[in-house]
């Protein structure tokens, strides 16, 4: 069965500092992974997703990830922090084509 | 490109009234669609997801129930509310045989 871990709840980094939001995942076949953003009040908007080929994958507002089938993990890093990434982080996998299995979300601090 | 309207964005309803949530989908046809329930702390759950006019799949066995009159339409229904329903819902689509969702802005339901 499909899983996903987030480590940490909450992340802080100082404004300018890399980002990295951790990801680890369960699936019996090759997944589909995602990250998803949600700012406050507003819905969940997909930063970026990886489906087959090139595991480093980037997506929008700086952000990138990388899918590593040995660690099972799916990382998400950005270099350089700006106040206006401080949100709640969701990664997700599919291994069906119907339903997506999301993580209970890392919510980023960013401090000035 | 899909789009994704949800109404009411805030609701404030009383313990034993009735719920409807709509959800419509502007820019694709016969989209799977989802509801799911944020509650603090807990992430992402969901409560029900549609591949057609009238089937609906229930994730949980809850207070909740789930229509599908139209293809692009989706309601999430209560008879009577309890304290527990509270929460931010949220509507997603995605078309069939395509990964990744795309979500509505939600709806804040306060239940007093």
């Amino acid at each position: 069965a499909q899983s996903v871990t987030q480590l940490g709840s909450h992340v802080s980094v100082s404004e300018g500092a890399l980002v990295l939001l951790r990801c680890n995942y369960s699936s019996s076949v090759p997944p589909y992974l995602f990250w998803y953003v949600q700012y406050p009040n507003q819905g969940l908007q997909l930063l970026l997703k990886y489906t087959t080929g090139a595991t480093l994958v980037k997506g929008i507002n700086g952000f990138e990830a990388e899918f590593k089938k040995s660690e099972t993990s799916f990382h998400l890093t950005k270099p350089s922090a700006h106040m206006s990434d401080a949100a709640e982080y969701f990664c997700a996998v599919s291994d069906m084509p119907d339903k997506i299995i999301f993580g209970k979300g890392t919510r980023l601090h960013i401090l000035p | 490109s899909q789009t994704i309207h949800q109404w009411p964005a805030t609701l404030v309803q009383p313990v034993g009234s009735p719920l409807s949530l709509e959800c419509t989908v502007e820019g694709t046809s016969n989209p799977n669609l989802y509801w799911y329930r944020q509650a603090a702390g807990r992430g992402l759950q969901l409560l029900f997801y549609s591949v057609g006019i009238g089937q609906i799949s229930s994730e949980v066995p809850q207070n909740l129930s789930a229509s599908r009159p139209q293809d692009r339409q989706f309601i999430l229904s209560s008879k009577k509310l309890l304290l527990s329903d509270s929460g931010f819902y949220l509507c997603a689509s995605n078309r069939v045989a395509n990964y990744g969702y795309t979500f509505g802005s939600g709806t804040r339901l306060t239940v007093v």
